[in-house]
């Protein structure tokens, strides 16, 4: 039973361009969340989709965007990069079901922004 | 910011228990305590979540005071791979969002030694 799969697993890009990564929930699982992680931090929400919408956003501006595809898969994208944005982004998903259920993280893709 | 407060960093002798407090004294009701670990690299781990009782499994157990303001995270027999940042978050469980926002904190560096 795969678990969480994210891809790339790494990524270098340069100040102002764009990129989009990719995540596959858990089998059985429906709800994606994805946060960003820096370097000595715990990692912070960015938002959470079900039902192919954004049902929760944390506090980062509208240059994170995501989208959840029918089969569950999701996508964070993020526009005009700044150095600050380096990190690891990591994706969580969770099935709707039962209302404690714990979030299963992926390992994560390494933006490096230069 | 995080509800949670952890010591930063404890050693732990390799096979004795390991036993990681965490304050929470702005608990509510309905938040339920949750553990995820994080080693080097990698996507944080779920390990164990409970409400008010106390809850064991396979991997560590989870003893929660009666008036909820702290817990205590206990890995029985302490091995060097349990080597891991160790979080404690407290999150409202379900809820009109299907809530699935964490905020973390810096954790605690669990250093197991040989």
């Amino acid at each position: 039973d795969a678990g969480v799969t994210q891809s790339p697993t790494h990524l270098i890009k340069t100040r102002g361009q764009q990129v989009t990564l990719r995540c596959s929930p858990k089998s059985g699982h429906d709800t994606v969340s994805w946060y960003q992680q820096a370097l000595g931090q715990g990692p912070q929400f960015i938002f959470q989709y079900y039902e192919e919408e954004e049902r929760q956003r944390g506090n980062f501006p509208d240059r994170f965007s995501g989208h959840q595809f029918p089969n569950y898969s999701s996508e964070l994208n993020v526009n005009a990069l700044l150095l600050g944005d380096s990190a690891l982004y990591l994706c969580a998903s969770s099935p709707r079901g039962r209302r404690d259920s714990p979030l299963h993280f992926g390992n994560g893709t390494r933006l490096t922004v230069t | 910011d995080a509800k949670t407060t952890q010591p930063p960093s404890m050693d732990c002798a390799e096979g004795r228990a390991a036993n990681l407090p965490c304050n929470h004294s702005t608990i509510s009701g309905n938040e339920y305590v949750y553990w995820y670990r994080q080693i080097h690299s990698q996507g944080p781990q779920y390990i164990i979540h409970g409400l008010k009782n106390n809850e064991t499994n396979e991997m560590a157990s989870l003893i929660i005071t009666e008036d909820r303001k702290s817990s205590t995270l206990i890995l029985p027999h302490a091995t060097l791979r349990d080597t891991a940042v160790y979080y404690c978050i407290v999150r409202v469980a379900g809820g009109a969002g299907n809530n699935r926002k964490l905020i973390w904190g810096l954790g605690t560096s669990l250093a197991v030694n040989p």
